[in-house]
């Protein structure tokens, strides 16, 4: 059984470019959050995907938007990259009916934005 | 500005020490957890506490949390190079089911 899975494992972009991360949730979960982990701080909350909508956000501007599929894989986009966004983004999927306290965590993107 | 402060920042201590760390906020949370993660890897999930003054044991890990369900606390006792990580606090505020807040986490290594 596969946990969640993330692609690509590292990425490299300028600033001004688009980026789309990938996240596949562990089976039998049917939601998604996102993170942004810089480099000595905790993880930040994007936002959660649950029934294909974005459930909750957190405080991050609207350059950052997200997608869920039917099969509840999901797609994280930031435009216009900042060399802020630089950062590890961490997808982590959560079984039905789970509050993100039961939410397992994939290995993480890491992007350098130069 | 950090909801939850976890303290110390960073710990290098010798092989069979004891130490504590620590998950401080002036907020009510509804449970919190602690992670542990490794380079190159996602958080991985220890404990979750959930009842002011519970403490819960893994081996040589004890995790407990505050009477006001304010605050937590994670002692190893005879750490191993093995523990070595960063260990991140997160908790489920009392107003929100869906957001976890996390704590900028305590690196610890531990010498052989």
């Amino acid at each position: 059984d596969a946990g969640v899975t993330q692609s690509p494992t590292h990425l490299i972009k300028t600033r001004g470019q688009q980026v789309t991360l990938r996240c596949s949730p562990k089976s039998g979960h049917d939601t998604v959050s996102w993170y942004q982990q810089a480099l000595g701080q905790g993880p930040q909350f994007i936002f959660q995907y649950y029934e294909e909508e974005e459930r909750q956000r957190g405080n991050f501007p609207d350059r950052f938007s997200g997608h869920q599929f039917p099969n509840y894989s999901s797609e994280l986009n930031v435009n216009a990259l900042l060399l802020g966004d630089s950062a590890l983004y961490l997808c982590a999927s959560s079984p039905p009916s789970g509050t993100q306290e039961t939410q397992y965590f994939g290995p993480g993107t890491r992007l350098l934005v130069l | 500005t950090q909801l939850l402060e976890q303290s110390p920042q960073f710990l290098s201590i010798q092989e069979g020490e004891n130490l504590t760390v620590y998950c401080n906020s002036s907020s009510v949370f509804s449970s919190l957890q602690w992670y542990r993660q490794e380079p190159g890897e996602g958080p991985v999930l220890l404990v979750t506490v959930v009842t002011g003054g519970e403490v819960k044991k893994l081996k040589r890990l004890t995790f407990q949390f505050g009477d006001a369900r304010k605050d937590s606390s994670l002692h190893i006792t005879a750490a191993q190079p093995g523990d070595t990580g960063l260990y991140l606090c997160a908790g489920l505020r009392v107003d929100s089911n869906y957001q976890l807040i996390w704590g900028a986490g305590t690196k610890l290594i531990i010498k052989p």
